[in-house]
């Protein structure tokens, strides 16, 4: 009863380097979201998949880009990171329909130095 | 713009203090609201959805209550395992699927 599962949990990069954020689901769903959490600014949608084979800009959507592997798994990828882009990053997935709650990840703790 | 607006940002009670979160929102194309409750170090957690004005939704010591600008999470005798962020998200339509915005969250402190 996995739900959605991020990977890492927690990651230290260095400013410039690059990395990939994992994200999976077992749900069946077929949106999928990425977003990024910092205080005092709540959620902000980074990316996000309305179904496989497609994704679309969020709200900030600079410095990121994504990829829908398949139905169940959405990355997102920092090609040279920058301090700016320390937060907490959160995977999302819901069903097909309206009013179709999303479901979250725990979380990927990531700080650039 | 869509525009979620959270009040208060934080709010501290007694336990057995009953007390209401507000969520007041400019969404054009409304499609459903959305609260979440969020524990510290984990993703928000669905708690209800709200479609139509005078819809309501009861779960434990919570309610959930919608107007056609607002919504409202009043929460009845709290104690303090409710201590948490709660969020609330409005989902329009955004040329090609429904897209949620979420508000900053209110954090809730409940004293024993």
């Amino acid at each position: 009863n996995a739900g959605v599962t991020q990977t890492p949990k927690f990651q230290v990069l260095k400013t410039g380097q690059s990395m990939t954020l994992q994200c999976a689901q077992d749900m069946n769903h077929n949106s999928m979201y990425w977003y990024r959490q910092d205080p005092g600014m709540g959620l902000r949608l980074i990316y996000y998949s309305a179904s496989e084979g497609t994704t679309d800009k969020g709200e900030v959507p600079n410095g990121y880009n994504v990829s829908r592997l398949n139905k169940r798994e959405f990355s997102l990828r920092l090609e040279s990171a920058a301090p700016s882009q320390t937060s907490v990053y959160f995977c999302a997935s819901s069903g097909v329909g309206l009013n179709q709650p999303q479901h979250f990840g725990d979380g990927t703790r990531l700080s650039i130095l | 713009e869509d525009q979620v607006t959270q009040s208060p940002e934080a709010l501290r009670l007694q336990e057995g203090e009953s007390s209401s979160l507000n969520c007041s929102y400019t969404v054009s194309g409304l499609r459903g609201l959305f609260w979440y409750r969020q524990d510290p170090g984990k993703g928000p957690e669905f708690l209800f959805t709200l479609y139509s004005a005078g819809e309501e939704k009861e779960k434990e010591r919570l309610k959930a209550t919608l107007t056609k600008k607002e919504s409202f999470l009043h929460i009845t005798a709290p104690k303090p395992e409710d201590s948490a962020t709660y969020l609330c998200a409005v989902q329009a339509w955004a040329g090609g699927s429904y897209i949620p915005t979420f508000g900053r969250g209110t954090s809730l402190i409940v004293h024993p």
